[in-house]
């Protein structure tokens, strides 16, 4: 079957524009995740979504990064008046939900460029 | 809080060589779950093995093997008579039970396998 999906692949950008990423779980998936790797690290939690609300948003740099999944599918990050340091790769998983911990599936990522 | 160690940055063998990468993990929940993650050039972390803290078994997946010691908090993972494909970036995880079971990520291993 099909597995996570994210788009766009790639996102240049300039300081202080608006980016939207968007992820497409595994189907049936309850849990999503985003995650954002910079170079050379291990992904780092953002938020986390048990159907439609956010369940743990503790990851979320600042007020600039938010996060929404209104169906309990598909999740949009945006991140407003975009920084350098955002640069990275932002990771999506997701997983069954059932519990307990269950196995996270990662999509291909985005990486965001921001100039 | 928990956190993954790997000490190893980057590990370099020949070809059929036997290699073992280590993880070394902290946390105080007596319930927490262990994976394996590999990231080859492409991106995409896939996942490998998921272990739970009351299961100490060993395990075996081909030339896959993975050593669980509570004792040490270790979970380190052997590849036997690696291979060319093996080249990539290898990433231990923890999650506990009962939060949002995100992942914590160690810095990952960056493996080379040369013909």
């Amino acid at each position: 079957g099909a597995g996570v999906s994210q788009t766009p692949s790639n996102k240049v950008t300039e300081k202080g524009k608006y980016v939207e990423l968007r992820c497409d779980p595994i189907s049936g998936h309850t849990a999503l995740y985003w995650y954002r790797q910079s170079l050379g690290q291990g992904p780092e939690f953002l938020i986390y979504f048990q159907g439609t609300g956010a369940a743990d948003d503790s990851g979320l740099p600042n007020d600039r990064f938010f996060a929404v999944r209104p169906e309990g599918s598909v999740s949009t990050l945006k991140i407003q008046r975009t920084e350098r340091g955002d640069s990275a790769v932002y990771l999506c998983a997701s997983s069954p939900g059932g519990g307990p911990v269950d196995t996270q599936y990662f999509g291909p990522g985005t990486r965001l460029t921001v100039l | 809080a928990q956190k993954v160690t790997q000490a190893q940055t980057e590990i370099s063998v020949v070809e059929k060589e036997d290699v073992t990468l280590d993880c070394v993990y902290e946390t105080r929940d007596t319930t927490y779950y262990l994976f394996w993650y590999k990231q080859p050039p492409s991106g995409e972390l896939v996942f490998l093995i998921r272990r739970n803290s009351f299961d100490e078994q060993n395990e075996i997946s081909g030339r896959y093997s993975w050593n669980f010691q509570k004792s040490t908090s270790s979970f380190n993972f052997t590849i036997t008579a690696s291979q060319v494909v093996d080249s990539a970036v290898y990433f231990c995880a923890l999650s506990t039970q009962g939060g949002s079971e995100k992942l914590v990520f160690g810095k990952g291993t960056k493996l080379t396998v040369n013909p």
